[in-house]
């Protein structure tokens, strides 16, 4: 089973306005992070914003939030006021705490793309 | 945010040779490196651990013979395509993880290299 689920291949979105990517997850770890992820057509990975599975608010980055539903296994990722330099394809990641061996699962990924 | 260097950031290579890439974490020392393979439009496919002093771990179905990674120091790990044909024709990609690997840990990701084989 998918451990990281993204929905959306991809996605348009109005330069200027808010966008939101769908990221739902499956663990049983009760100790686990949330990650997300954006690569440019250049391909170099930028972390974006993370979220515990122990933090009661919402991480939140300049632009980025993320919309965590614990009870729901979501970890959204909004984009406010979007620009034409976020055109790029975003991951969700999640690391489980418990035995871990630091390594990320990452979904399918969510092009992205802003028109002006 | 931390620095990871990758190097080359493209190759071309004839088909039977053998072709290292590199990958140093530039501002913080990094136990534990990670190397991905990436076909376009899709995910990242992880390739193997790479632990600092030790044999590095492989996922499932690579070939550690083929995909040879060296972890010398808290800064540099090495992924040498041993006899790289076409089909090992990717983007490779290397993170180190900030980090022991807590949950919260992230991982930084080199600028990958595109690895070409004729």
């Amino acid at each position: 089973a998918q451990k990281i689920t993204q929905t959306q291949p991809g996605m348009f979105v109005q330069e200027k306005e808010a966008v939101t990517l769908d990221c739902t997850y499956d663990t049983s770890d009760p100790s686990y992070g949330l990650f997300w992820y954006k690569q440019p057509s250049s391909g170099e990975m930028i972390f974006l914003i993370y979220q515990g599975s122990y933090d009661q608010q919402n991480a939140t980055e300049g632009r980025y939030s993320l919309n965590f539903q614990k009870a729901r296994k979501s970890a959204n990722l909004v984009i406010s006021a979007s620009q034409l330099g976020d055109s790029a394809m975003y991951f969700c990641a999640m690391r489980e705490g418990l035995g871990n061996t630091g390594k990320l699962i990452f979904g399918q990924g969510t092009t992205l793309q802003v028109k002006p | 945010g931390a620095v990871v260097s990758q190097h080359p950031s493209w190759v071309i290579c004839k088909s039977g040779t053998s072709v290292k890439i590199e990958c140093r974490s530039l501002d913080f020392q990094a136990t534990t490196m990670f190397w991905y393979r990436q076909f376009p439009k899709q995910s990242l496919m992880l390739m193997a651990t790479s632990n600092e002093g030790s044999k590095a771990t492989y996922e499932q179905g690579v070939e550690k013979d083929k995909f040879l990674i060296n972890h010398a120091s808290l800064t540099l790990s090495t992924l040498t395509v041993t006899s790289a044909h076409p089909e090992d024709s990717s983007f490779y990609i290397c993170s180190a993880l900030q980090g022991a690997g807590g949950a919260a840990d992230t991982q930084y990701f080199g600028p990958g290299t595109r690895l070409t084989v004729l």
